[in-house]
């Protein structure tokens, strides 16, 4: 299997700070990565999928690079109900792994 | 409106069964990939299964094989998990969600049904 490592584990910022979250796979998935927001108590919704394609409906302060084994998601200003926390998901092999998540906490 | 409504979750003794079930609604059900996604208690994410649009083809992790089989009924626009031999391990939210249109990944989720195995 496909691991997935997701660095900071979690990190404190404050609104309008610009956010990085970086994931690394094992082996390469070419762009097959997708970013996901969970709240608390609700399912995930997608942000990102194909590496760096916002899904419909995601402001466009959400952005996706990376190729290979190396991504991240930045959130270029940080707004209050972005607090939350992100998951990567390779779909490159079955199973589909998703990385630990980055919790995005108010400083 | 996409809607994922899943239902069967309960309390069940390790060793015992149980079977979830997800309708959907607001798009054409049978012309999507269908997951199934779990998260234990404060944990991470998991994929557990997905089934391809005409029900042929079925993946697993491999934690769930052998025990789990995902199913789908396109006439009732409706998704299900069988889980047998239930472990403790297993215990976890079971999110139903819609495959990606011509891309792996997953677009609409369900709220969740939860599953409890304890004795």
């Amino acid at each position: 299997d496909i691991q997935m490592t997701q660095s900071p584990s979690s990190l404190s910022a404050s609104v309008g700070d610009r956010v990085t979250i970086t994931c690394r796979a094992s082996q390469s998935i070419r762009t097959y990565l997708n970013w996901y927001q969970q709240k608390p108590g609700k399912a995930p919704q997608l942000l990102i999928y194909g590496a760096s394609s916002l899904q419909s409906g995601v402001p466009s302060r959400f952005s996706g690079s990376g190729s290979g084994t190396d991504f991240t998601l930045s959130i270029s200003s940080l707004q209050p109900e972005d607090f939350a926390t992100y998951f990567c998901q390779q779909g490159y092999s079955t199973p589909q792994t998703f990385g630990q998540g980055t919790k995005v906490e108010i400083k | 409106e996409v809607q994922l409504v899943e239902s069967g979750g309960g309390l069940v003794q390790p060793g015992g069964s149980l079977r979830l079930s997800c309708v959907g609604s607001g798009f054409a059900f049978s012309s999507y990939w269908m997951n199934w996604v779990r998260q234990a208690p404060g944990k991470g994410l998991e994929w557990v299964a997905n089934i391809r649009q005409d029900g042929r083809e079925k993946n697993y992790v491999d934690s769930v094989k052998g025990r789990f089989t995902i199913s789908r009924d396109n006439a009732k626009n409706s998704l299900y998990l069988q889980m047998n031999s239930l472990r403790d391990e297993d215990t976890a939210v079971y999110y139903c969600a819609r495959g990606l249109d011509q891309w792996p990944g997953t677009d609409y989720w369900g709220q969740g049904a939860l599953v409890t195995v304890s004795s």
